[in-house]
């Protein structure tokens, strides 16, 4: 049961361009998102975050976007640069629990920005 | 500042034998977590520490797996009479709150190859 899915498992975009990466997820409990990036042999860096509460979160040439009432989320890469192609998961937590507020992942989108 | 560091970063083990995986937090880091990441998929949660403690080790996927804890810091994930399915790249992941909310610090990972 794949609470978070990222459907699509690839993405090509020339640089300069916008990258629109998406996420939807089916627990309706999850009230915080994250956006994670990957190089090969390293683990995954924080790259962005909303909550809940928010329908839109901003820094600098990323911006998540958050519909609740779709249970869907997008990542928005303006401009797209070549040092942005990775691995993109897609992140959900539900701040229930006071403790271990452990990540639910998507399976991830590789990001090929072309020169 | 130093990440988190994970070690070895490759394991080759025989079916059958036991591993152990270590995982070095950043310093001061309270919450400490396990993360399993199976080939083309997302991390998949294991087990959470905060501090010594372990507090959900619902993601454990036998009793073939185990984690401690001992001091607070250190971690080491052992996986006894490993098996072919246990091959994937196990990740530990740091946070500085309680809660672990927000974002998580992730290691390199430790790539086990069960033959």
């Amino acid at each position: 049961d794949q609470q978070v899915k990222q459907n699509s498992p690839s993405l090509s975009v020339q640089e300069g361009r916008i990258s629109i990466l998406n996420c939807d997820y089916t627990n309706s409990m999850f009230d915080y998102f994250l956006w994670y990036k990957k190089y090969p042999a390293e683990g995954p860096t924080f790259l962005i975050s909303i909550s809940s509460i928010k329908d839109k979160n901003e820094d600098g040439r990323f911006t998540v976007f958050l519909n609740k009432s779709a249970k869907h989320l997008s990542l928005h890469i303006v401009p797209s640069q070549p040092g942005d192609s990775a691995v993109y998961f897609c992140a959900a937590s539900d701040r229930v629990e006071e403790y271990g507020n452990k990540l639910v992942f998507g399976a991830g989108t590789i990001l090929r920005v072309k020169s | 500042g130093a990440g988190v560091s994970q070690s070895p970063r490759y394991k080759v083990a025989k079916r059958g034998q036991d591993v152990a995986l270590r995982c070095d937090p950043i310093s001061g880091h309270v919450s400490l977590f396990w993360y399993q990441q199976a080939l083309g998929q997302g991390p998949e949660f294991l087990t959470y520490f905060q501090n010594e403690a372990q507090l959900d080790k619902s993601g454990l996927p036998s009793d073939r797996f185990f984690a401690e804890r001992p001091e607070g810091s250190v971690s080491t994930l052992k996986i006894q009479r490993t098996q072919q399915e246990d091959s994937a790249v196990y990740l530990c992941a740091s946070s500085p709150g309680l809660a672990g909310v927000g974002e998580q610090y992730f290691g390199p990972g430790t790539r086990l190859t069960v033959t």
